[in-house]
């Protein structure tokens, strides 16, 4: 079975451009999680997705959204793009969306925004 | 922001010795699990301890849970240089589904 995959892997913006990453699950998994990784915050939860709706949201910007489609690939937008948005992204996808279901992550896509 | 901080922030050991990291946190929680990153890369689950557990096993991997500490360790026996990574603690709590990692251990297992 296949992993999570994520693209692009690697996405250089400039400050006040927008950028969309995306993820597809593992095969029959519907929730989705998206994370930001950086050196100074650590592992942030961004949002999860569950059959096309948000179930969670973390204490990000509006700049930061997503949407989940119905074959469960999900999308990941950040608008007006900062320096700080300069991260390592994770998505993470789970059979359902109990918090003690494992999720497999995917590679991550790393953002450098000059 | 972090639930949970993981102790030490870095660890370095020779390949066969033990290592143990530990992981504190803030709120009563429902499950604690354990992740291994490797060099930026994606995470790997490893371990899920409910909050009604002290302990668990999987290959060489032992993991207690004091929930009166507010704490849980990661003990692995015998390293591999293969274990060279960060490793991360991450809890759902009551009321608060969404996981939440802590600040992750360095590993480094010296050949």
């Amino acid at each position: 079975k296949a992993g999570v995959t994520q693209t692009p892997r690697y996405l250089i913006k400039t400050r006040g451009q927008q950028v969309t990453l995306s993820c597809s699950p593992i095969s029959g998994h519907r929730s989705v999680s998206w994370y930001q990784q950086t050196p100074g915050q650590g592992l942030q939860f961004l949002f999860e997705y569950f059959s096309e709706t948000q179930r969670n949201k973390g204490n990000f910007p509006g700049r930061f959204s997503g949407r989940q489609f119905s074959n469960s690939r999900s999308e990941m937008n950040v608008s007006t793009l900062e320096l700080g948005d300069s991260a390592l992204y994770l998505c993470a996808s789970s059979l359902t969306a109990t918090p003690q279901e494992t999720q497999y992550f995917g590679p991550g896509t790393r953002l450098l925004v000059l | 922001s972090q639930q949970g901080e993981e102790d030490p922030q870095a660890l370095s050991i020779q390949e066969g010795e033990n290592a143990t990291m530990n992981c504190s946190y803030k709120t009563s929680i429902n499950n604690l699990q354990w992740y291994r990153q490797n060099s930026g890369r994606g995470l790997v689950h490893l371990i899920l301890i409910r909050s009604n557990e002290r302990e668990k096993h999987s290959g060489r991997l032992r993991v207690t849970l004091d929930t009166s500490k507010k704490s849980s360790s990661l003990l692995i026996t015998a390293s591999r240089a293969a274990d060279t990574a960060s490793y991360f603690c991450a809890t759902d709590a009551f009321g608060n589904e969404k996981l939440t990692f802590g600040t992750g251990t360095r590993l480094t297992i010296i050949p």
